[in-house]
């Protein structure tokens, strides 16, 4: 089973426009990673943001990471039409064992209207 | 660096019929994820290998289903008597294990099975 949950499920914002997505999460984490996938395509790597790091900026990315409420958040500012995708966070478990297996939610659809 | 290669994009076949799918990974990483994505979820973990070691199966790896990475390069997914609840995109990840952790997976693109 999936494990947490991205919120809101769809987001259509105007173009230039701001947009924001969250992600909560039940077990602890090793690290957590947002990845953006275009239809029909595979998952192309966004940010990494470790569990002793709060905040971490890629570009017009912006991650930040709250362990105390087990949430994140993916802020991608002035958005354009190439942003229209599913954005997903995924979340590696601390393991003993050295496991980096990845545990998605259902993802964020991000609609930029033109 | 030349990405995760996949191989077929798609597969259609009937109930019943074998297939296989077939993984390149970035040539450098040691480590080497299956996933599955159905409609509208994320990818769920179905097993990962390390170099040519199978070291962890999900519960959701049927044994209809084997995974092999005979030379810890390339990896295939055989999945045996498929059925209608196989049709899916199935993803493969690599990674590099062992330089500092903390690393990301590199996905491909996927191959979508649809079972008629």
């Amino acid at each position: 089973s999936q494990q947490g949950e991205e919120d809101p499920q769809a987001l259509s914002i105007q173009e230039g426009e701001n947009a924001t997505m969250n992600c909560s999460y039940k077990t602890s984490i090793n690290n957590l990673q947002w990845y953006r996938q275009n239809s029909g395509r595979g998952l192309v790597h966004l940010i990494l943001i470790r569990s002793n790091e709060r905040e971490k900026h890629s570009g017009r990315l912006r991650v930040t990471l709250d362990t105390s409420k087990k949430s994140s958040s993916l802020l991608i500012t002035a958005s354009r039409a190439a942003d229209t995708a599913s954005y997903f966070c995924a979340r590696r478990p601390i393991s003993n064992f050295g496991n980096e297996k990845l545990t998605f939610g259902t993802g964020t659809r991000l609609t930029i209207i033109p | 660096d030349t990405g995760v290669s996949q191989d077929p994009r798609h597969k259609i076949t009937k109930r019943g019929q074998n297939v296989t799918f077939r993984c390149d990974p970035i040539s450098e990483h040691n480590r080497l994820y299956w996933y599955r994505q159905t409609l509208g979820q994320g990818p769920e973990f179905l097993t990962y290998f390390q170099n040519e070691a199978q070291l962890e199966k999900s519960r959701l790896l049927s044994d209809r289903f084997s995974a092999e990475r005979p030379k810890g390069s390339f990896s295939t997914l055989e999945i045996q008597r498929t059925e209608q609840g196989d049709s899916a995109m199935y993803l493969c990840a690599s990674s590099l294990w062992g330089k500092g952790g903390n690393q990301p997976q590199h996905f491909g693109d996927g191959t979508r099975l649809s079972i008629l």
